[in-house]
């Protein structure tokens, strides 16, 4: 089984400023790690995922994030935001091993950006 | 490409009360999952279908909640009866492999 721990559930930043969203996840298998945006009143967006290969992975709307194995971690980041990345974040893991393609998630970070 | 269909976006009902939920995937998709979100939680796997069998319900409150797939295409999740608890955003998401794509949801509240 897996688990997600996202250490901030909620991360204020002013417009134009870095931000940083951690997750950390729990495994005895090899996963697959995807982060998911989540816009008021919508259906989760993919960001960016993680199968394979690279471990510093590049997603939509500037976002990249690294895939740490030794610290079992996958933060998101983007070097300067917007007042339209407001929104809920997502971190979620999937077991590589199997053929069940189960995602299990974080409990979110609302990201707010102000002006 | 038309993207997952969720039906109604808002249920308001009373406890004890029945509820149903349909989803559309995404043409060609054979999993299909719906996923119960409470607010300020991440969506928790409810119940997948590959085709038209069940892959895995073991999050699913048998007691009152059923959820089905014709034909491998449309699936409907049902609650009943309905408690206050059940108040969340329920999302049905499609995939071919490892990348779901989610539909915009249904938010219920139960009165």
């Amino acid at each position: 089984a897996q688990s997600v721990t996202q250490l901030d559930s909620q991360v204020p930043v002013f417009e134009e400023a870095p931000v940083e969203l951690r997750c950390n996840y729990s495994s005895s298998v090899s996963v697959y790690l995807f982060w998911y945006v989540q816009y008021p009143n919508q259906g989760l967006q993919l960001l960016l995922k993680y199968l394979s290969g690279s471990t510093l992975v590049k997603g939509i709307n500037g976002f990249e994030a690294e895939f740490n194995k030794s610290q079992t971690s996958f933060h998101l980041r983007k070097p300067s935001v917007h007042i339209s990345d407001t929104a809920e974040y997502f971190c979620a893991v999937m077991g590589s091993g199997g053929s069940n393609y189960k995602l299990t998630f974080g409990k979110g970070t609302l990201l707010t950006v102000n002006p | 490409e038309a993207g997952v269909a969720q039906s109604p976006r808002y249920k308001i009902i009373e406890k004890r009360q029945s509820v149903a939920f349909w989803c559309n995937p995404i043409s060609g998709h054979a999993t299909l999952y719906w996923y119960q979100q409470i607010l300020g939680q991440g969506p928790k796997l409810l119940i997948q279908f590959q085709n038209n069998g069940v892959v895995d319900d073991s999050q699913l409150p048998k007691d009152r909640f059923s959820a089905e797939r014709l034909k491998g295409v449309d699936s409907t999740l049902k609650i009943q009866p309905a408690k206050l608890e059940d108040s969340a955003v329920y999302l049905c998401a499609s995939s071919t492999k490892y990348e779901q794509y989610f539909g915009p949801g249904t938010r219920l509240t139960v009165t």
